[in-house]
Parts: structure tokens; sequence; C-alpha cells
């Protein structure tokens, strides 16, 4: 399985929107709607923002929310804070019954 | 709360053997709802999927296929653990592992444990 294809970077202002793509694979992101997003500091435990493409776990700001088309999905942050700038990762189940990672994206806040 | 704490032995020679375990508190590595899997997270790799086992009557497994012919998964529901085997490692294995708690979405993850392979 070769990994899902994430942006290196995006950047944002406070306040600002941005979009995260995820882009996988009919084997993966566009065969199951198993897809979801981690944000993840160093040194830290990695916590899922984002599950089944679209629902946010208890306790997720509603600041995020994703979304899927095709074998893409996205993963949204509005009214972007400080405490927001991470690594982003999105992960699709995939057949075989197997995880598939995307390759990360480091959100900075300027 | 669901918690999962790696531990191991932080360096590791080439051509060995890595041997994790993961200590599972507040859910239960026999939890027929649920599978039990191994990640890793290197600088020039990213993430990285290893596998995962779970039980429904017996124990089965699934490992990542680049890495399905050296590695195992050791389910110990007696001490609520679950250990991996990794053999004849290389420094490309140098990584970050993680335990972590899903069978179609991984929800809870350990804080990792580093291992250099030298």
């Amino acid at each position: 399985q070769s990994a899902l294809t994430q942006p290196a970077s995006v950047s944002g202002s406070p306040g600002q929107s941005i979009t995260i793509s995820c882009t996988g694979t009919s084997n993966d992101v566009g065969s199951y709607n198993l897809v979801s997003w981690y944000q993840h500091h160093p040194g830290k435990a990695p916590k899922v923002m984002i599950y089944e493409a679209n629902k946010r776990p208890s306790g997720i700001s509603n600041r995020f929310s994703g979304s899927k088309s095709g074998n893409t999905a996205s993963l949204t942050i509005s009214g972007l804070q400080a405490e927001d700038e991470a690594d982003y990762y999105c992960c699709s189940y995939a057949s075989g019954a197997s995880f598939v990672f995307g390759s990360g994206t480091k959100v900075t806040v300027l | 709360q669901v918690q999962l704490q790696e531990s191991g032995p932080g360096l590791v020679k080439s051509s060995q053997t890595l041997t994790l375990t993961c200590a599972i508190s507040g859910d239960y590595l026999n939890n027929y709802n649920t599978a039990w899997n191994w990640i890793r997270l290197s600088p020039s790799r990213g993430l990285e999927w290893l596998g995962r086992t779970s039980y429904k009557f017996r124990w089965s497994f699934d490992y990542a296929l680049f890495v399905e012919s050296r590695i195992t998964f050791d389910p110990d529901a007696s001490k609520n653990h679950l250990s991996l085997h990794l053999n004849f490692v290389t420094p490309d294995d140098t990584a970050v592992y993680y335990c972590a708690r899903g069978s179609d979405t991984i929800d809870v993850w350990g804080q990792g444990t580093m291992v250099t392979v030298s």
C-alpha cells in the first residue's frame, strides 16, 4: 500500500480557514467511508479529530470538519488558532483489512 | 478511560530482534469488538501501519505486506499485554512505535516508544 498523498505544509493566519487534502486510490479512500484524521503534537499521542470521513468525536471543536469525494478526503480547520499548530495525518481503512496513512501535513499558524 | 503504554529497549543493534510491549488499561485485549494495532512514525516515511490482532473465539493477525516476513504479534490476555517482535532489524526500522486501538477506525493511541537501530 502506498501512502496517501497530503501537502507537506499548510499555513494560515489566526481566524482563517485552511483545508488539507488527502488523496488515495479506489483500494482505500475511494472504497470506504472509513477515513480518519489525526492531530499530532510531537512527543504526544496522536489524537483523532475526524472519523468516518466527517464525524467528530465527542469533545472535538466544531471548527474541525471533514469531507470526502471519490478518492480524496479533506480536513478543514475554521477559525484557525495557535493551538491548532501541529502535524495532521489522514488514515484510511484499506483492502486486506489494513490501514494506510497519509504522508502528513505540517500546519503553521502565522 | 483507555490507556496504552508502550515499552521497549530504546536501542537495538542491526540484525537483532526488536521486542516491544503494549500494556492496556481500561479495555481488554480479547475484546470481541475491536482490534489492536502497531504503527510506527519516522521522519523519512511518516506513519506506517505494521499490523493488528483481534480476538473472536481465536486470535487473528493481519500484517502489512512490507514487513510481514519479519514481524509477529504475541497477545497475552492474562496480562492484558500485546507484544511485537520484529526480526532482522536495520537502521530503516528506527522510529517511534505506537500501540493503538481500532478495527475500522483507530481511536486510541499510546504515547509511543522511540527505537533506534544502530
